[in-house]
């Protein structure tokens, strides 16, 4: 069975701070990586990634993926109280199945 | 992004009763559907791929039975929650992959909060 293990799983930032989320995952059927954003209620789609070293970028967020070492990560630079969430990261094989990692709270204080 | 509609957002229901849910892809078709539950504090898990024409396919330790699939139009799946029981009570997710465009990407419904008595 696939498994997506998200880093850290909650973190506490000021506004205007950088954060970056880890994400590391094992490789059976790969098809692509997939981050969202979770406020109160169902996800919402960030980035899709499917080919290493290739940066995605929407706004201060950003997103890489290395096919190598397993793993991904999301950036967000001058972070804003709106950001305060849950940020997940999820492992898409064939067949369209999603795993999902833990999640990584995050807080963005004012 | 893609829309992707449930119905109902929330129900409260005594315990043996059944509930269905619907998930609905509003402005795309979608011959795959996957519906995931929620606890608390906790993340997605999957629970079973609704294809769209055949039946569904159920992860491990999902009762068929249980929760019942069915995806009868490219654009509507259904989850019915059997004798549900306290223990069902969960945060219902649909998702739905849209093939348009460069990138197939799965879109999620706003969820069901379901509430057992």
């Amino acid at each position: 069975e696939d498994k997506v293990v998200q880093s850290p799983l909650s973190l506490v930032v000021h506004e205007g701070d950088t954060v970056t989320l880890n994400c590391s995952y094992e490789v059976t059927n790969f098809r692509s990586l997939l981050w969202y954003k979770q406020e109160k209620k169902a996800p919402t789609f960030l980035f899709m990634l499917t080919s290493s070293g290739i940066e995605k970028k929407s706004g201060r967020l950003s997103s890489i993926l290395d096919k190598k070492e397993l793993f991904s990560i999301l950036n967000i630079t001058a972070t804003q109280t709106g950001d305060s969430a849950v940020y997940l990261c999820g492992e898409e094989t064939s067949g369209s199945r999603l795993t999902f990692g833990e999640g990584t709270q995050l807080t963005v204080n004012p | 992004g893609a829309v992707v509609s449930q119905h109902p957002s929330r129900v409260i229901c005594k315990s043996g009763t059944s509930v269905k849910i619907e998930c609905r892809s509003l402005d795309f078709q979608a011959t795959t559907m996957f519906w995931y539950r929620q606890f608390p504090k906790q993340s997605l898990m999957l629970m079973a791929t609704s294809n769209e024409g055949s039946k569904a396919t159920y992860e491990q330790g999902v009762e068929k039975d249980k929760f019942l699939i069915n995806h009868a139009s490219l654009t509507l799946s259904t989850l019915t929650v059997t004798s549900a029981h306290p223990e069902d009570s969960s945060f219902y997710i649909c998702s739905a992959r849209d093939y348009r465009g460069l990138g197939a990407t799965q879109y999620f419904g706003p969820g069901t909060r379901l509430l057992v008595l």
